[in-house]
């Protein structure tokens, strides 16, 4: 079955320590996003990739890091740097302009 | 930079009822989508509703439609009919069309009674 997927669904890191969420799509597009939920701010735009070898900040990039290698892969880094890193992850993937979003299920994240 | 703005964090109505949720977003682009989600409480995220800024015709799915005003830059949705399974967050969401940089609103809670 086509689709994105996200993993794990629940991930818990100690304070200081860098952690990865996965996030892969089968669907064979082209953009994909990093989404940041917390209680009462909506979705916020963390990283977002139009082409593999490319990706652009959103507009809270700072405390984490991207890579896109693979046009099916933009695995998440949140490093010690992000202050508070416990929250919701939502990863997404469409085609190019035109289309809406599709969505994984989300990774959430706690750090202690 | 663009930003898309939902003034009402809750709202609640009747089943059967009709119900309008607003956005306003701002841009000085011309070449964009909109976009409303539906996250019920599994927080799978679910498209509802799009609309191309090109078009001047409302899009409709079903129950749910909107009314697009470009010039104000206004994007609400209006959900007729309301059903118990409409219960959730929505999203308003604007999508660049030269960056494909995809922004959403902070979120309408929609409750719904019997």
């Amino acid at each position: 079955d086509g689709g994105i997927t996200q993993s794990p669904k629940y991930l818990f890191r100690k304070e200081g320590q860098n952690v990865t969420l996965s996030c892969e799509q089968n669907l064979n597009h082209d953009a994909m996003y990093w989404y940041r939920q917390d209680p009462g701010q909506g979705l916020r735009l963390i990283y977002y990739s139009q082409i593999v070898n490319d990706f652009q900040k959103g507009d809270i990039a700072e405390g984490y890091s991207v890579s896109r290698e693979k046009k099916e892969s933009f695995p998440l880094t949140v490093t010690s740097a992000q202050k508070n890193p416990t929250a919701f992850y939502l990863c997404a993937s469409s085609m190019r302009v035109r289309t809406e979003a599709f969505f994984g299920q989300g990774t959430r994240l706690t750090v202690v | 930079a663009q930003t898309v703005t939902q003034s009402q964090p809750e709202m609640s109505v009747q089943e059967a009822e009709t119900v309008t949720l607003s956005c306003t977003y701002d841009t000085s682009e011309s070449d964009y989508y909109l976009f409303w989600y539906k996250q019920p409480p599994s927080r799978q995220m679910i498209l509802v509703i799009r609309q191309e800024a090109y078009k001047q015709q409302n899009a409709t799915e079903n129950r749910f439609s909107v009314n697009f005003q470009k010039a104000a830059k206004s994007f609400s949705l209006k959900i007729s009919d309301s059903q118990l399974g409409d219960a959730a967050m929505y999203f308003c969401a604007y999508r660049s069309g030269d960056t494909d940089k995809l922004i959403f609103g902070t979120g309408t809670r929609l409750q719904v009674f019997p």
